[in-house]
């Protein structure tokens, strides 16, 4: 069964760097866009970009360009979001999903709280 | 960007109703919507994708239906486990855009 596997919960302060990660199984990890998404306490869902680690192409949503970096490893079937300074208002679940070819995510991770606080 | 616009953002249904949601685009989007169901503490999962289509495992009382920038989630036979948060989105245009939620109440 096709599984993604999220890191654990993460509390950081404002400025720490932070690389959250997501492990797919039982799929051919290099022939799918996987995407994040950001899901604020109490708020919906918002996309903040997707990569296809066979060729790191990556898609990333204006709002969230500059603020985050996204990146894989085929080679462990994994990817990543990487912040270089995070802010308080990065305090959220953030959640990988695979794309499939309609374009819409069809499996997803278990989802990261990341809480950052002085 | 793509403004996805659901309607309501709340209901509270009982156990047998027929339920509709609502999502509305601020502009075309031909039949490129998926909906979620999400519980809280849990991760969504895909109801619908191309508009009308069911994803596997997905019980039938779920369906889908519309185009360019109307479309309908309908729960026929609501069941009390469908309680949870219904959103849906797009996959029409760059960013991708969610609609702001719909949640589902058991009476």
């Amino acid at each position: 069964e096709v599984q993604l596997v999220q890191s654990g919960p993460e509390v950081k302060k404002p400025g720490e760097s932070l690389r959250i990660s997501c492990q797919g199984a039982a799929y051919y990890f290099s022939t799918h866009w996987i995407g994040w998404v950001r899901q604020m306490p109490g708020k919906g869902l918002e996309w903040m970009g997707m990569i296809y680690a066979s060729d790191s192409s990556i898609e990333y949503n204006p709002s969230f360009q500059g603020q985050v970096t996204i990146s894989a490893d085929t080679s462990i079937s994994t990817a990543y979001l990487h912040w270089s300074g995070l802010r308080a208002s990065d305090t959220a679940t953030y959640f990988c999903a695979r794309v499939n070819a309609y374009g819409v995510f069809d499996y997803w991770g278990q989802g990261t709280p990341v809480t950052a606080s002085s | 960007d793509i403004q996805l616009t659901q309607s309501p953002s709340f209901l509270s249904a009982s156990v047998g109703d027929r339920v509709t949601i609502t999502c509305r685009a601020s502009q075309g989007i031909s039949s490129y919507l998926a909906w979620y169901q999400q519980k809280p503490g849990r991760a969504p999962t895909l109801l619908i994708y191309a508009a009308s289509k069911l994803q596997g495992g997905v019980p039938s009382r779920f369906s889908g239906s519309g185009s360019g920038t109307q479309f309908t989630l309908t729960i026929t036979g609501l069941q009390p486990e469908d309680f949870g948060t219904y959103s849906c989105q797009q996959v029409y245009g760059y960013p991708r855009t969610f609609g702001q939620g719909t949640k589902v109440d058991i009476k």
